[in-house]
C-alpha cells in the first residue's frame, strides 16, 4: 500500500503569515497533484507536478516536487482567510489508474 | 472546463434500505470513474474503480455486494449502497477521467449519506 503522509495535520494561523505543507512518501510517483477541499464539496485541483525538482507557482502558492519524486511541498505566502480549507496531495504511480491521496492538512486562516 | 455532477447532494435514509448515488460527466466522456469515501475531517479513501462496460475493481476491504457499482455509459456511473446501516453514513465523492487522458480526474461535489 502506498502511503502519502502530510504534515502538519492541522494549522491555524493569522492572516498575512506564511506556511508550508509537506507531503512525504517512500514510494516514487510519476506525478503528484495538490487539491483544496472546502466542507461539503469535492476537492478542486490546484496543480499537477510531474518532473523531479519541478517548481510551479499559482499566485501566492508555490508547489515543489522533490528531486526523487517521493515528496512535495506547498508554500503559501501571506495567507488569507479564503485559503482556509483541507489541502490534499495525491500521487499517481506509472501504470496505475488510481490516485493515492495523502492524509490531508486542515488550514485555518483567521482575519 | 470539465464538469462532474452527483445526485443527490445529500440523502437521509432508514437503516436497511438501499440508496443509489449517480455520478455524471456533463461535458465529456469518461471511460473510467472512481468512487471515494470520506469520513469527517479525514482524507479521501478510494473504494472502487469503475470502467464503462465492465465490472468495477474494488479496493481491499470494500464489500462489492454492499457497494454496487454500475458504469453503463460513458457519462454515468452509479453507486448503490445496499441494506444501509448507520456506519455507512459518510461523504461519497466520485471522479471521472476523460477518455484518452490518464492524468486528470475531475471530481464531483460529493453526496452526503446519513443512515438513521
Amino acid at each position: 500500500t502506498q502511503l502519502l503522509e502530510q504534515s502538519p495535520q492541522f494549522l491555524s494561523i493569522q492572516e498575512g503569515e506564511n506556511l508550508t505543507v509537506y507531503c512525504n512518501s517512500s514510494s516514487v510517483f510519476s506525478s503528484l497533484q495538490w487539491y483544496r477541499q472546502e466542507p461539503g464539496e469535492g476537492p478542486v485541483l490546484l496543480v499537477t507536478v510531474v518532473t523531479g525538482g519541478e517548481v510551479k507557482k499559482l499566485k501566492r502558492l508555490t508547489f515543489q516536487f522533490g528531486d526523487a519524486r517521493k515528496d512535495s511541498s506547498l508554500h503559501i505566502t501571506a495567507a488569507q482567510p479564503g485559503d482556509t480549507g483541507l489541502y490534499l496531495c495525491a500521487g499517481r504511480n506509472t501504470g496505475f489508474q488510481k490516485l493515492v491521496f495523502g492524509t490531508g492538512t486542515r488550514l485555518l486562516v483567521s482575519p | 472546463g470539465a464538469v462532474v455532477s452527483q445526485h443527490p447532494s445529500w440523502v437521509i435514509c432508514k437503516s436497511g434500505t438501499s440508496v443509489k448515488i449517480e455520478c455524471r460527466s456533463l461535458d465529456f466522456q469518461a471511460t473510467t470513474m472512481f468512487w471515494y469515501r470520506q469520513f469527517p475531517k479525514q482524507s479521501l479513501m478510494l473504494m472502487a474503480t469503475s470502467n464503462e462496460g465492465s465490472k468495477a475493481t474494488y479496493e481491499q476491504g470494500v464489500e462489492k455486494d454492499k457497494f454496487l457499482i454500475n458504469h453503463a455509459s460513458l457519462t454515468l456511473s452509479t453507486l448503490t449502497v445496499t441494506s444501509a446501516h448507520p456506519e455507512d453514513s459518510s461523504f461519497y465523492i466520485c471522479s471521472a477521467r476523460r477518455t484518452g487522458n490518464t492524468d486528470t480526474q475531475y471530481f464531483g461535489p460529493g453526496t452526503r449519506l446519513t443512515v438513521l
